[in-house]
């Protein structure tokens, strides 16, 4: 079964300033998608950035940007000029090729402060 | 255009009720799919529908039960609640059936079972 580890359970960020966020997973499959989740206060789980396996140029959105290791299974979220709308926990999500189904990490909790 | 609807917002029942909830996926979406989210389990994968099929389950008791209509509308019933079921319950469309492009998710139902 695959698996979605995030070993940051909190982050904390000042404003304008750049954070990473870790997300690392175990799978034996080749094709599969990877994403980023934002879930703020309202509840709402809004897509950041979205991967495909099968791509080695890493995706960016914006203020967003992936660093994507298939080899080391490693898919770290890198949010640049951070804002204080940044705040929000932010879900690591795996999608295999075949299924349509989402494996979630634990999340971690992303603070801007001023 | 309007995203996914999920009603509805709060919920109370009291243990050993049923509930029914429902989610109005992206206009064209044909793809919906549940999630249960926890504070000690998580997200977690609960069924998804294509084309009022359901194509695949995760791993919840037989208690947990959903259906798709013809205008991909989806309802999850959940019968003889129990406290465990308490939980935030998010609904998620896609336009392909699986997902690729990633999910929209809506604001969820928040269930609390007393």
């Amino acid at each position: 079964a695959q698996t979605v580890t995030q070993s940051q359970p909190e982050m904390s960020v000042q404003e304008a300033e750049t954070v990473t966020l870790s997300c690392t997973y175990d799978t034996s499959e080749s094709d599969y998608y990877l994403f980023w989740y934002k879930q703020p206060p309202s509840r709402q789980m809004i897509l950041v950035i979205r991967q495909e396996a099968y791509k080695q140029q890493n995706a960016t959105e914006n203020r967003f940007s992936v660093n994507f290791q298939k080899a080391a299974k490693s898919f770290s979220l890198k949010i640049s000029d951070s804002q204080l709308g940044d705040a929000a926990m932010y879900f690591c999500a795996y999608l295999t090729g075949t299924a349509s189904k989402l494996t979630f990490g634990t999340g971690t909790r992303l603070q801007v402060t001023l | 255009k309007a995203g996914v609807t999920q009603t509805p917002r709060y919920l109370i029942k009291t243990r050993g009720q049923q509930v029914t909830l429902s989610c109005s996926p992206i206009s064209g979406h044909r793809s919906v799919s549940w999630y249960q989210q926890t504070p000690g389990q998580g997200l977690q994968f609960l069924f998804e529908y294509f084309s009022e099929t359901q194509r695949n389950k995760g791993n919840f008791p037989g208690r947990f039960s959903g259906r798709q209509f013809s205008n991909s509308r989806s309802e999850m019933n959940v019968s003889t609640l129990e406290l465990g079921d308490s939980a935030l319950y998010l609904c998620a469309s896609s336009l392909s059936g699986q997902g690729r492009r990633g999910y929209t998710f809506g604001s969820g139902t928040r269930l609390t079972v007393v």
